[in-house]
Order: C-alpha cells, then structure tokens, then sequence
C-alpha cells in the first residue's frame, strides 16, 4: 500500500516569503499526486493536481508543484505567500490499479504572519 | 449543483449512544469516501464505496458501518459511540475509475463529533 510523508507539520512565515511544503510518497508503480487545501472553517478543496505530462504543475492561487519521479516526491511552491494561504495543506496520492482512493498525508499547518 | 452535503454540522453524544451521520451527493459520483480528521494525524480513510451495493473498508474501520443503497446517499454510522471517536468527518465523493484515478475529490463540510 501506498503511504504519503509531509515532513514539515507547522511553518510560519510572513507575507511575501517563499513556500516550499514537502511531500514524499513510497509505491514503485505509476500514482496520481494532489494537493488539497483547508482554510480555516471550510471544507478541503483542490489545489492542483499531477497524473501525466510535464511534472511541473501549476493550480489556483499562484501556487504549483513539481513532481520529482526519482525523487518519490512532489513539494508545493508558492513564491511569495499571502496572509489569505493561512491554512491546512494536504499531500495526497493514489495508485493506478485497485479502488484509486487516494492516500493522504498527516497535513502541514501553514500560518502566514501579515 | 449543491455539492456534497453532510449532516448534522455538530454533534455531542454519549458512550454507548448510537448515530448516523449523513453524506448525500447531487453529481451523480460513483465513488463515496467517509474520513476523519484527527490533529496531527491528517485524514485517514474509514470505509469507502464505488457504486451503489458495494462498499468496503479503509485504514480505521472498527466501530463504524457504511452501507450505499443509492448512488446518492453514504450514510456513516457509529454502532455504539466512544470518546476515541470524537472527531471531525468529512464525506468525499469523486466521478470513479474510469478515469484511472485522476479525478478530483469533492469534500462536504464536516460534522464534527464529540462522544463525553
């Protein structure tokens, strides 16, 4: 089975740095990568999303991430952060064959001091 | 479309009570997913569904059923309530396979539960 690993749990940062959220993932075979946001109060929706093609995906709100096969990994950038990212972000993967029901990762909590 | 839709948004219970939490979907989605989100322990998989009839068990299932008798309905129960089960439960649902897994997951609101 697929396992997913976020090393960072809280980063705190203020307006304007960069982001940088690890993510790596252990299954040999061909997988789909997420990444999910939870801003505070709200339910989990899509930031982006990897499954094909060129391994530098780019999703709502500036943010994008690269998917470094040799690497088992797929970090989620942003260059210069907003107090508005404050949130829960989430890595997820799910592997092709089987029920496609995507593993998720411990989540990283990120606060963005303005 | 309304999305996916969770009932009751809170809840208390009491050891040993019994409840079902509810999950419905408008878009037609093959594949129901019931979660929970505990701190420091991200979302982890209780039961899942990819059709009506058919369900099965994710990473937590112990002290909970699932059944799917529509395509548009997951409700979630819990067979006798335990402080361990005090959490916050998301439904998922997505369009299912045949897109080989690529597919988006939508997330409903959350009913968070307390069992004192």
């Amino acid at each position: 089975a697929q396992s997913v690993s976020q090393h960072n749990h809280h980063v705190i940062l203020s307006e304007a740095a960069s982001l940088e959220l690890g993510c790596n993932y252990s299954y040999g075979g061909t997988v789909n990568l997420f990444w999910y946001v939870q801003y505070p109060g709200q339910h989990l929706q899509l930031l982006l999303k990897y499954f094909s093609g060129d391994p530098l995906v780019k999703g709502i709100k500036g943010f994008e991430a690269e998917f470094i096969k040799s690497k088992f990994s797929f970090n989620l950038r942003k260059p210069s952060v907003q107090w508005s990212d404050t949130a829960e972000y989430f890595c997820a993967v799910n592997a092709l064959g089987g029920s496609y029901i995507p593993t998720f990762g411990r989540g990283t909590s990120l606060i963005v001091h303005p | 479309n309304a999305g996916v839709t969770q009932t009751p948004k809170f809840q208390v219970l009491k050891t040993g009570q019994s409840m079902t939490l509810q999950c419905a979907q408008d878009m037609n989605h093959e594949y129901m997913s019931w979660y929970r989100q505990d701190p420091g322990m991200g979302l982890r998989l209780i039961h899942y569904s990819v059709g009506a009839g058919i369900t099965d068990q994710g990473e937590v299932p112990n002290g909970y059923n699932v059944s799917r008798s529509t395509t548009e309905d997951f409700p979630l129960r819990l067979l006798s309530a335990a402080p361990s089960q005090t959490s916050v439960y998301f439904c998922a649902s997505r369009p299912g396979q045949g897109r080989l897994g690529t597919d988006t997951q939508y997330f409903g609101p959350g009913t968070r539960l307390t069992v004192l």
